[in-house]
């Protein structure tokens, strides 16, 4: 089986300061991993994913995200939030060696605060 | 570039109506789903099509058919709604490898009341 979790409803930050939003995944083989970011009233858009290699992917919008084995986490960071990046955002993975579907987190909510 | 289309954006049905909504894409891609989005629970898959002629029970199916009508189009239908079953529905397709992203539509508000 495959899951995510993301462990924060609601993340709340400052415009300026550095903001993380963070993604567990579960697999029983190697992943691969997403992050996509909705907007009020519109459909999912794609920021990033991370297939093999780097751990470190980079992605839409000054958005990255660092792939960690150990931890089973695939958090996404950006050095410097701005207002627009309030939005919903859901973490996503697929095990590679199954034929299951992308399996989405619950999402968290980014509020950033002028 | 359309992308993903859905219809349509809204709709209220009472219980027991029937409805299809309906998806197109235009960036030629083999495969093809519907999800539905309800507070607090992310993205649940419905049904799937992993190409033209085939179509799969994703993890919350029941009370739902799919038609993949062609390699654009891909409908879902509600027989008989149920209350359970307001919520927003997703389209969203991509080429069918398992690392490519999925393209996703504007939405279906659907109300059952």
């Amino acid at each position: 089986a495959q899951s995510v979790a993301q462990p924060e409803d609601q993340v709340n930050v400052a415009e300026g300061n550095p903001l993380t939003v963070k993604c567990t995944y579960s697999v029983s083989g190697n992943p691969y991993l997403f992050w996509y970011v909705q907007y009020p009233n519109r459909g999912l858009q794609f920021l990033l994913k991370y297939i093999t290699g780097d751990n470190l992917v980079k992605g839409s919008y000054g958005f990255e995200a660092e792939f960690n084995k150990s931890q089973t986490s695939f958090h996404l960071k950006k050095p410097s939030a701005l207002v627009s990046d309030s939005a919903l955002y859901f973490c996503a993975v697929r095990d590679i060696g199954s034929a299951r579907q992308l399996t989405f987190g619950s999402g968290t909510q980014l509020t950033v605060l002028p | 570039n359309a992308g993903v289309t859905q219809t349509p954006k809204f709709q209220v049905l009472k219980t027991g109506q029937s409805m299809t909504l309906q998806c197109a894409q235009d960036m030629n891609h083999n495969s093809m789903y519907w999800y539905r989005q309800d507070p607090g629970m992310g993205l649940r898959l419905i049904y799937y099509s992993a190409s033209e002629g085939t179509t799969d029970k994703g993890e919350v199916p029941n009370g739902y058919n799919v038609s993949r009508l062609n390699k654009r189009e891909f409908s879902l239908r509600l027989e008989s709604a149920a209350p359970s079953q307001t919520s927003v529905y997703f389209c969203a397709s991509n080429g069918g490898q398992g690392y490519a992203e999925a393209f996703f539509g504007q939405g279906t508000r659907l109300t059952v009341v």
